[in-house]
């Protein structure tokens, strides 16, 4: 099966601009995650999405970054405006819809903020 | 809040060795899985080993094994007959809450010597 698809797989932009980041979960997995990692550390969850809706978005700085999934399959994230901290790679994940299931991960969108 | 601790940054093991990553945790789940990922430098994270908390024996999978210490709340992760394709960030997994959601370690870079 095809695996979790991400663009753009790198992006650099300003401070105070926006950028956009896409997800493609693997075919039928109800559950879709975005996590931001930086370097040097390991992901942290940023949103879980359980088909279109959201279970958890606690850890996401909603005054900047919004996320959506129309129709509980692909999945964009938007910084707007971003700032140099940032900085990180984005990580898009999926798992079927249970406890304990394994998430695939996608090869990540790394951002660059100058 | 759930935190996840690995203590050692680096490792490194011969070739055909055997190396011990350590993990703790802490969780207010009672029942919940944990997990260890491997992230090569793709960045592409996969899974290596889950392990049911209400299993006592530990999980295996080919080479990788855990020791799974509940009261203690350890995880750690053994790799017997290390390979030159084992080296890479490893990252150790707990869930957040609703056993889904997963908190990461800051991960142990392992290096592989041949």
């Amino acid at each position: 099966e095809a695996g979790v698809a991400q663009s753009p797989r790198y992006k650099i932009i300003e401070k105070r601009q926006s950028v956009a980041f896409w997800c493609n979960p693997i075919s039928g997995h109800a559950t879709l995650y975005w996590y931001q990692q930086i370097l040097g550390q390991g992901p942290k969850l940023l949103i879980q999405f359980q088909n279109n809706g959201v279970v958890d978005d606690s850890q996401l700085p909603k005054d900047r970054f919004s996320a959506e999934r129309l129709k509980g399959v692909d999945s964009t994230l938007k910084i707007q405006p971003a700032k140099l901290e940032d900085s990180a790679v984005y990580l898009c994940a999926s798992s079927r819809l249970g406890q304990g299931l394994e998430q695939y991960f996608g090869p990540g969108t790394r951002l660059t903020v100058t | 809040a759930q935190t996840v601790t690995q203590s050692q940054p680096e490792m490194s093991v011969q070739e055909a060795e055997t190396v011990t990553l350590s993990c703790t945790y802490d969780t207010s789940e009672s029942d919940y899985y944990l997990f260890w990922y491997k992230q090569p430098p793709s960045r592409q994270m996969i899974l290596v080993i889950r392990q049911e908390a209400y299993k006592q024996q530990n999980a295996t999978e080919n080479r990788f094994s855990v020791n799974f210490q509940k009261a203690a709340k350890s995880f750690s992760l053994k790799i017997s007959d290390s390979q030159l394709g084992d080296a890479a960030m490893y990252f150790c997994a707990c869930p957040r809450i609703g056993n889904t959601p997963l908190v990461f370690g800051k991960g142990t870079r392992l290096s592989v010597i041949a």
